[in-house]
Order: C-alpha cells, then structure tokens, then sequence
C-alpha cells in the first residue's frame, strides 16, 4: 500500500512570509497528525485530526499556524507569518481508527530565513 | 501526563558490538510504548511495540526490546551491531492515540 505522502520536501522563505504543507495519508487511516521536529529534539505533536474533526490543536501555536483537514482526507498545515524559530521538519502521519501504530510521511525541512 | 526520557543523546559502537539504547517512561496507566528509527532526511520507522502480553517484543532489522515495569523502561537492543543501523532512534509512550516521543539518540557504528 502506498505510504503518506508529503509535499514539499524541502522549503525556504524569509521570515514574516507564508508557507503551506501538504499531506496525503494512508487510504483508510482516519487519524492524522503533524508533527514539528526542531533539529536535535524528538517530534512534538502540533495537532490531531479524527477523519475532518481536530482532537487536539492544545500544542498549535493558533497566532500563526493553522490546518485543515478537507474531507477527512488530505490535509494542509499553514504558517502566516512565519518566524526564525519555525525552521524545522514538519512530520505527518497517519494511523486507523483507534489504531497505535503511526505511519510517518518523509516530511517538509522548512527553512526560515 | 506521560513523558518519555532517552539516556544519551549519542551512542557510538563498533561493528557486531552490541546495541543497547536506553529509554525510561512515566506513565499513569499501563502504556503502550513504540522505538522508531529515522534515517537522515527520511520519516520514522516503526521498528516494535509494546502493548500487551509478552515484555521482550522483537522488532524488523534483528532489534528487540523488553518492557519492564518496575524499572519504568523499555531499553531497545541488538545483538550485533551492523553499519547500516546508524541512524537516530527515538522512544515514544502512547498518550490516548498520541505519540509522545523522547529527544533521540544517534547511533554511530564503527567499521
């Protein structure tokens, strides 16, 4: 079966613009995830969706990050205006419903400079 | 609220020596706990689990681990060490459907 699917893979923009990441997760797999991994840490989970509805956004920085799952499907996560401390790899993943075992896309390495 | 804490942040180790990266967990209820793999500039890999039932899980790639409760860990082993297992591994304790993972460690593995 074909895995997540993240696009871009690599990203740079200058501080104040905006960016945007795409993700496609496993068919069938109605949990979804991002996740930020800031060089030299473990993933930090930004926010969770259940088929089109969040879980849990409690670690999303709201001012400046926002996602979307349309459909329960795709889903994109957004940055506006972005800061130096964003610089990072956003991970997605996917997992069944009620399911423990998560699936990780390659992930966007965003550069902000 | 569960946490997950990985002692060392790199291991260095010489090829067939053995592998032994440490991980401890603190958790409220029975956890569910998981060791990913993740190859530079590539997503994690789900090397085991632990959810229930037997406490030496085995893994993919000759990696196996083995939950103790009373010591509150989940050290991840191999038995040899082979080149391509350099990489960075991370430790995560399941949080209501989340992964909570620990900062990492780097293995490096010399000829």
């Amino acid at each position: 079966e074909a895995g997540v699917a993240q696009s871009p893979r690599y990203k740079i923009i200058e501080k104040r613009q905006s960016v945007a990441f795409w993700c496609n997760p496993i068919s069938g797999h109605a949990t979804l995830y991002w996740y930020q991994q800031i060089l030299g840490q473990g993933p930090k989970l930004l926010i969770q969706f259940q088929n089109n509805g969040v879980v849990d956004d409690s670690q999303l920085p709201k001012d400046r990050f926002s996602a979307e799952r349309l459909k329960g499907v795709d889903s994109t996560l957004k940055i506006q205006p972005a800061k130096l401390e964003d610089s990072a790899v956003y991970l997605c993943a996917s997992s069944r419903t009620g399911g423990t075992e998560a699936f990780f896309g390659q992930g966007t390495r965003l550069t902000v400079v | 609220a569960q946490s997950v804490t990985q002692l060392g942040s790199h291991v260095s180790v010489s090829e067939g020596a053995l592998v032994l990266l440490r991980c401890n967990y603190s958790s409220s209820v029975p956890p569910y706990l998981f060791w990913y793999v993740q190859y530079p500039n590539q997503g994690l890999q789900l090397l085991l689990k632990y959810t229930t039932g037997a406490t030496l899980v085995k893994g993919i790639n000759g990696f196996e681990a083995e939950f103790k409760k009373s010591e509150t860990s989940f050290h991840l082993t191999k038995p040899s060490a082979h080149m391509s297992d350099a990489a960075e591994y991370f430790c995560a304790v399941d949080n209501t459907d989340k992964l909570i993972f620990g900062t990492g460690t780097r293995l490096q593995v010399f000829p």
